[in-house]
């Protein structure tokens, strides 16, 4: 693989049931990221890690926690979905040389 | 508290130039980024400018004037490819990413 990647691509989820979002990175960055983002609004930090075995809570955290048990992933889990969860989630993850956040392809989350 | 403002929606010609304005209002600045975001599709990197001044790529070209608090995206001989949205993004003194809602461009022939 080559960049980052998400898993599932999409998900329609129950209500009160608990999911966790994937991500993967190959490029050895130090720093990963979760955003979340809805229509009309800006990209909102979930969580976020610097480097790995830190984390640290974002704009948006309630209902999300995350791990950094390695370099390359980055899980992001949702201990009893609501409604309100229903979004667009991306992972994104940038090298301590530059700032630059690079993306993944995102999982289109729905919470029913 | 902290604020990037870019206007909604725009619309330009195929073969013409469009400016993207954005304004911020942060705690501290490190930097400004601009993203390029097609439908259904993740932000890709376009620009970085943390030095006052106008950084040309190819079609696209990035102002920043810091004093200002205002940056904008200059995307030139416009392409059908280029309808998306642009999202503005500036690092604060956390080296935290702030976000703008995006500005999308809509390309007509």
């Amino acid at each position: 693989i080559a960049g980052i990647t998400q898993a599932p691509t999409s998900q329609i989820l129950a209500a009160g049931r608990r999911m966790t979002l994937r991500c993967t990175q190959d490029m050895r960055h130090n720093a990963m990221y979760w955003y979340r983002q809805d229509l009309g609004l800006g990209l909102r930090l979930i969580h976020y890690s610097n480097t790995a075995g830190t984390t640290g809570k974002g704009e948006v955290p309630d209902g999300y926690s995350v791990s950094r048990a390695n370099t390359d992933d980055f899980p992001l889990t949702l201990a009893s979905a609501v409604p309100s969860q229903t979004s667009v989630y991306f992972c994104a993850s940038s090298s301590s040389d530059t700032d630059t956040q690079y993306f993944g392809p995102g999982t289109r989350l729905t919470v029913l | 508290g902290q604020n990037i403002d870019q206007p909604t929606e725009m619309t330009a010609t195929e073969g013409a130039i469009v400016q993207i304005n954005c304004t911020y209002q942060t705690s501290g600045f490190n930097g400004l980024f601009w993203y390029q975001q097609h439908a259904g599709e993740a932000p890709t990197f376009l620009s970085y400018n943390v030095l006052d001044g106008l950084e040309e790529k190819g079609r696209f070209s990035s102002f920043l004037s810091r004093s200002k608090g205002y940056s904008y995206l200059l995307l030139k001989e416009l392409q059908m490819k280029d309808s998306a949205s642009y999202l503005c993004a500036v690092l604060d003194s956390n080296y935290q990413l702030i976000w703008g809602a995006g500005t999308k461009l809509i390309i007509k022939p």
